[in-house]
């Protein structure tokens, strides 16, 4: 079966360009999760959707980053515009319900130069 | 602030070892308790659940979950140098979607 899906896989772009990346999560599952990980602060959940709705959007950094699942097997996040700090890897979990474990994808490694 | 505390380590251990790896949690009211194996570059993948107080085995891995006192660990047995990676405890209140992650412990086996 395949799992969470994340493109691209790394990113390497100028500060104040826009970056977009990319989910489709596994087939049924109804809960969407974007996490930011760094050797700072670790795992660090930025949104989650539920049935295609944001829920809780407030470990989203700044007004730059935005999140939009139009449907159940799509979803992006975007940086505009991208500052150095943003540099991290993201990666998205899905899964099949609440009280289910959270798979994750093999993640985004973001660079802004 | 709901936190999960995990010692950083490394833990070193000799190949064939039994590792043992701690997570305490300070949230009473978390119910689901995980553990996630992330390799250095690569995801975190689920290795365990555990739910009820106890021991829950699965393969060369068991976890035990305390929640009188509020900590949850994982053995793995037979250590081998393919175990060496970072293992992060995840802990969620029931009824809730949010996973409060550990730090993580780096395990070293050594061959």
């Amino acid at each position: 079966d395949a799992g969470v899906i994340q493109s691209p896989r790394h990113e390497v772009t100028e500060m104040g360009q826009e970056v977009t990346l990319r989910c489709k999560p596994i087939s049924g599952h109804n809960s969407l999760f974007w996490y930011r990980q760094t050797m700072m602060r670790g795992l660090e959940l930025l949104i989650y959707f539920n049935n295609n709705v944001p829920i809780d959007d407030s470990g989203m950094p700044e007004d730059r980053f935005s999140a939009k699942m139009p449907n159940a097997s799509f979803s992006t996040l975007k940086i505009q515009p991208s500052e150095p700090r943003d540099s991290a890897v993201y990666f998205c979990a899905s899964s099949l319900g609440l009280e289910q474990p959270q798979h994750f994808g093999d993640g985004t490694r973001l660079s802004i130069l | 602030q709901k936190e999960v505390e995990q010692n950083s380590g490394p833990l070193s251990v000799p190949e064939g070892a039994i590792a043992s790896l701690n997570c305490t949690y300070s949230d009473r009211v978390s119910q689901s308790f995980f553990w996630y194996r992330q390799y250095s570059g690569k995801s975190p993948e689920l290795i365990m659940s555990i739910y009820s107080n106890g021991d829950k085995e699965d393969g060369r891995f068991t976890a035990q979950l305390n929640k009188a006192s509020q900590y949850v660990s994982l053995l793995i047995r037979d250590s081998q140098p393919s175990d060496s990676a970072t293992y992060l405890c995840a802990v969620k209140a029931s009824g809730t979607y949010k996973y409060i992650f550990g730090t993580g412990t780096r395990l070293k086996v050594l061959a």
